[in-house]
């Protein structure tokens, strides 16, 4: 079975601070997506990457960033993490296209609060 | 651009009713259709996909979708619902002219299945 894990299930941060959140997916795939989920909103993707040190913005990419140093990980990070950034945050992962259109596989999520 | 419409926020029903979820989605490309379900704080998982071929899809779980070109739905099903289908159900699409998959959510339907 595909799993794919996210370091913290619940975590708080204080305004300002620096947040990472990480990713790790064991099945060698190469797509690997970081979106929020809010109430009323769905899911939003915030960042995509393709492969190692590939990254490309999604629909809500500001105040974020991400990193991709090897191909099972994928890290989301805040910057200077602001009280609208408060969300949960889900990560998946998927095979290429090429193979055909194959689902993502999604994490349990981040439930991040900043106070 | 692509957007996926879930008009409806929460379906109650009881215990063994059929239940349908609506979709509907706006594309001014062709698409790929899916349904995914989040069960209480889990990730995302697959219910069912719409390719190609048979416009009625049969997913996991006793679910189907049927797609429906004219009227750009994809409207899910179940003939008979149990209390284990309580959870958050999300239509997306996927554009077929990218090289990967990006999909694009709707903001869910939250199912409440009482007895």
């Amino acid at each position: 079975d595909v799993k794919v894990t996210q370091s913290s299930r619940y975590l708080v941060k204080r305004t300002g601070e620096k947040v990472f959140l990480e990713c790790v997916q064991d099945m060698d795939h190469e797509n690997m997506f970081w979106y929020r989920q809010d109430p009323g909103l769905g899911l939003r993707l915030i960042y995509f990457s393709y492969d190692v040190k590939m990254k490309e913005k999604g629909d809500i990419p500001e105040g974020y960033s991400v990193s991709r140093e090897k191909k099972e990980r994928f890290s989301l990070i805040l910057e200077s993490a602001s009280t609208n950034q408060t969300s949960m945050y889900l990560c998946a992962s998927s095979p290429p296209s090429g193979q055909g259109v194959e689902e993502q596989y999604f994490g349990p999520g981040t439930r991040l609060t900043v106070t | 651009a692509q957007s996926v419409t879930q008009l409806d926020s929460q379906v109650p029903v009881f215990e063994e009713a059929p239940v349908e979820l609506r979709c509907n989605y706006s594309s001014s490309v062709s698409v790929y259709l899916f349904w995914y379900v989040q069960y209480p704080n889990q990730g995302l998982q697959l219910l069912l996909k719409y390719l190609s071929g048979s416009t009625l899809v049969k997913g996991i779980n006793g679910f189907e979708a049927e797609f429906n070109k004219s009227q750009t739905s994809f409207h899910l099903r179940k003939p008979s619902v149990h209390i284990s289908d309580t959870a958050e159900y999300f239509c997306a699409v996927s554009p077929m002219n990218t090289g990967f998959q990006k999909l694009v959510f709707g903001t869910g339907t939250r199912l409440l299945v009482s007895p």
